[in-house]
Order: C-alpha cells, then sequence, then structure tokens
C-alpha cells in the first residue's frame, strides 16, 4: 500500500471542464511535487511545494493550478484542458525538498475528450 | 543537462533467471535511485545509492554504484513473475536538488 494517496483513480473529462486531482501524505513531509507522464515515458517534473509554498514550476502551461492547502494535501486544478494533457499524474513527497526519496502516489489516469 | 541512458529496454527472462539491468549517466552520480513502476500506477522506490562502490540489496535485487563508471546496475537473482514491471533509475544534481531527473526505464516480463 502507498503512503501518498491520490484521487481520483481514474478522470475523464471534456476540454471545457473544470476538475482537481488531490494527493494527501501523512508522514510528515514538507516538500510535495506533481509529475506528468506520458505513455512510455519516464515521469516529467511539473511543480514542487516546499513548506506549502511553490518553489519549482517548470513552465507547466496555467490551464494547470496547483495549490497546497496544508503540510498533507496538494491539489492540482484542471481546466480547459487539451487531448494531448491526456496522461497519468503522479503525486510525490520527501521529507524536505531535495532530499530522496521521494515517494509516489497510484497516479490518477487522466482522459481527455 | 544531466541524462541518464538505461539498458536494454526491455528485457524477457524465463522465470529463475538472473538478470542486469544498466543506468549510465551523462554527468557525475551523486544519488542514484531506482523504483519500480507496473502498468499505470504509480512509483515504487527500491533503493537509494549516495557513496562511489556502494551496494544495496533488499530480498533477490542488488544495485551498485560505480561512481567512476558514471554507473550503477540492478541485477535481480532468480527472477519471479513477480519482479516483472518497468525499472527506472533516477538521480538528482549534486548539493541535492528538487529536480529528479529519470531515465526511460527498462521493462522486464518474467515467463512462468
Amino acid at each position: 500500500d502507498t503512503e501518498v494517496t491520490q484521487t481520483p483513480k481514474h478522470l475523464v473529462m471534456g476540454m471545457t471542464n473544470k476538475k482537481s486531482l488531490k494527493c494527501e501524505q501523512h508522514m510528515g513531509h514538507r516538500a510535495m511535487y506533481w509529475y506528468k507522464q506520458k505513455a512510455k515515458k519516464p515521469p516529467e517534473l511539473m511543480f514542487v511545494y516546499s513548506y506549502e509554498k511553490l518553489s519549482i514550476n517548470e513552465s507547466v502551461p496555467s490551464r494547470f493550478s496547483p495549490e497546497c492547502p496544508n503540510s498533507s494535501l496538494l491539489n492540482l486544478h484542471l481546466h480547459a484542458l487539451q487531448p494531448e494533457d491526456s496522461a497519468l499524474y503522479l503525486c510525490a513527497s520527501s521529507q524536505e525538498a531535495g532530499t530522496q526519496p521521494q515517494h509516489f502516489g497510484d497516479g490518477t489516469r487522466l482522459s481527455i475528450l | 543537462s544531466q541524462e541518464l541512458e538505461q539498458s536494454p529496454q526491455s528485457l524477457i527472462v524465463q522465470e529463475g533467471k538472473n538478470l542486469t539491468i544498466n543506468c549510465t549517466s551523462s554527468k557525475t552520480l551523486y544519488g542514484l535511485y531506482w523504483y519500480k513502476q507496473k502498468y499505470g500506477e504509480g512509483l515504487i522506490f527500491l533503493m537509494m545509492l549516495q557513496k562511489g562502490g556502494e551496494e544495496k540489496s533488499h530480498e533477490k535485487i542488488t544495485a551498485k554504484l560505480d561512481e567512476k563508471k558514471q554507473q550503477s546496475s540492478l541485477h535481480i537473482t532468480a527472477s519471479q513473475p513477480s519482479h516483472a514491471g518497468i525499472y527506472l533509475c533516477g538521480a538528482d544534481k549534486p548539493g541535492g536538488s528538487e529536480k529528479l531527473v529519470f531515465g526511460k526505464g527498462t521493462k522486464l516480463t518474467v515467463n512462468p
């Protein structure tokens, strides 16, 4: 069982919809991450939060909006996505930003119609 | 930027056979991490290597770090179908970095 919980596991949405992905960890980690993974590719970093503040944005389009309400929760708000945004979205956490290992959730499989 | 090359890209073995997966870095390795991923699922952390010559084992999986060669190897002894999946190596930059760079992965199939 993973210690990082992501919901939902699957999400299908239209290009005009607004939805959110959620991630939760109770390991006391102070860094949380969002990754995007396309089929047969390695995960690519999107965002890093350190002590609930955004520390890295890897030039991600504004249609993806991260939010860290508290040290245990990380959200990814989605709006006006494109079909090419269909992918597996992975959340991870680590003790602090820059420390390893990162612990990953099982991901949300997102499909954009 | 640092790049990690994994070999082979895919591997099919018979149950009970030993196998090795390699991860070679374009730059000096300061921390090397091995993860396993089953299709459509998250990454499971396997091992972390941080010193040249370091070797770690967990059950039937052994990982080594050759700092001089900028390479790490993952060796599975007496493979089982449960070992099947995609093995990813990851590395970070000296001094620590929030950004973990991954290799493209090695897909392992173990036939019963």
